[in-house]
């Protein structure tokens, strides 16, 4: 599975959108872009996840670029729920290898 | 979304006893559950992929004979830490992807996790 790299941490002003950089060079064809977060003490929750086009759900929209070497989450307006480690990876096994993610930090 | 309950929740048991924390899929069918273990300030650590009616596939470094994994039926996958030591106190979480789905394409679903403290 593809190696994913994330910047360790990052602010947002609560009601603005939240912009996560994801790095998946390495990507082969086949393999999906997840994306899923981790409130603390909590299970991973589910967010979004692509293959080659854009996708957007009540939670998020994921923007993936034409050589799919890089993908975007974009919380459109981050609350302080928002808070959270979040995690991109990518697996065409059904298998989900974690990194270190992102840690987000809503504010006020 | 669907649901993944562990149970229990959490657990202090004293070192050298054995602990069964299970995995169910509550309104879905799963082949195939995951087992991770997660340290303090860590990330996720994958231990092994569980299958329904068959051996556990366990991740390189993973004890197989420390870790049992069960996988009975299609709702139910149990994890027993045998002989516990304070080491091995950590959040198990486990997670759940739907038979009949795209391997490949569906999501996982999570469960809540389960704290192990081991005295």
């Amino acid at each position: 599975d593809a190696k994913t790299t994330q910047p360790p941490s990052m602010d947002c002003a609560e009601g603005r959108a939240a912009n996560l950089p994801c790095n998946h060079s390495t990507i082969s064809g086949n393999e999906y872009v997840y994306w899923y977060r981790q409130i603390h003490s909590q299970g991973p929750q589910y967010i979004i996840h692509g293959l080659k086009n854009n996708e957007t759900n009540e939670m998020a929209s994921l923007i993936i670029t034409e050589d799919r070497k890089s993908s975007t989450l974009i919380l459109p307006h981050a609350t302080l729920r928002d808070t959270a480690v979040y995690y991109c990876l990518s697996s065409n096994t059904g298998k989900l290898i974690f990194g270190q993610g992102t840690t987000l930090q809503v504010k006020p | 979304g669907a649901v993944v309950s562990q149970h229990p929740s959490w657990v202090i048991c004293k070192s050298g006893t054995s602990v069964k924390i299970e995995c169910r899929s509550l309104d879905f069918q799963a082949t195939t559950m995951f087992w991770y273990r997660q340290f303090p300030k860590q990330s996720l650590m994958l231990m092994a992929t569980s299958n329904e009616g068959s051996k556990a596939t366990y991740e390189q470094g993973v004890e197989k004979d420390k870790f049992l994994i069960n996988h009975a039926s299609l709702t139910l996958s149990t994890l027993t830490v045998t002989s516990a030591h304070p080491e091995d106190s950590s959040f198990y979480i486990c997670s759940a992807r739907r038979t009949g789905g795209n391997a490949n394409t569906g999501e996982l679903f999570f469960g809540e996790g389960s704290r192990l403290t081991v005295l």
